[in-house]
């Protein structure tokens, strides 16, 4: 099946910094998706973004699919963005949603 | 828009009790509905896809008759788990999808944590 693999693993940010997260599927893919996983276990969404570059706000996000690869850009970090990200492929019609990893933020005030 | 609740946020049960966990979409009507199981410091893993209407679908792994899924409306879904004990303490997430941006948009409840004693 398909692989989705993220990087890094952990990163620690003081506060006001920037960072990319990044995001690598083994296959083509129909959809994907990044998720933030708050402290309380709540995932909201943050992007779908098959192809292309979205903003909103401090995050944006690019999708290379040719490449098979995502980035997730945070900008002027908050202690509030600290939590697990998350981002999911999915592949065939069936809309189910393959998830990697994960990459656990902490920004420190 | 796009809303989904679960109910209870969290349960604690003994050990060969069975309890019940339902999935809401508030604000849309959902044609799908996920089920997924996350563990601490681990991703989500799928448990099961249903539609209204139908059987759900289980992953590779994953025990019917003890996860038992009924999806009776389109904005209704619960999660049963029978006879549970202290391996099956994790945190439950639902998902719902088929509403607005595009029909694989999945969209989240907050959780449910279970712990079995």
């Amino acid at each position: 099946g398909i692989q989705v693999e993220q990087s890094p693993p952990d990163l620690i940010l003081q506060e006001g910094a920037n960072s990319t997260l990044r995001c690598n599927f083994s296959d083509s893919v129909n959809n994907l998706q990044w998720f933030h996983q708050n402290p309380w276990g709540q995932l909201i969404n943050l992007f779908y973004i098959p192809s292309g570059t979205k903003q909103n706000g401090r995050l944006s996000a690019t999708t290379v699919a040719t490449e098979r690869y995502s980035l997730l850009y945070i900008s002027s970090s908050q202690t509030t963005d600290s939590g697990v990200y998350f981002c999911a492929v999915t592949y065939n019609q069936g809309g189910k949603l393959i998830f990697g990893q994960g990459t656990e933020l902490s920004v420190k005030p | 828009g796009a809303v989904v609740s679960q109910h209870p946020s969290w349960v604690i049960c003994k050990s060969g009790t069975s309890v019940k966990i339902e999935c809401r979409s508030l604000d849309f009507q959902a044609t799908t509905m996920f089920w997924y199981r996350q563990f601490p410091k681990q991703s989500l893993m799928l448990m099961a896809t249903s539609n209204e209407g139908s059987k759900a679908t289980y992953e590779q792994g994953v025990e019917k008759d003890k996860f038992l899924i009924n999806h009776a409306s389109l904005t209704l879904s619960t999660l049963t788990v029978t006879s549970a004990h202290p391996e099956d303490s994790s945190f439950y997430i639902c998902s719902a999808g088929g509403w607005a941006e595009a029909t694989d948009t999945q969209y989240f409840g907050p959780g449910t944590r279970l712990t079995v004693l």
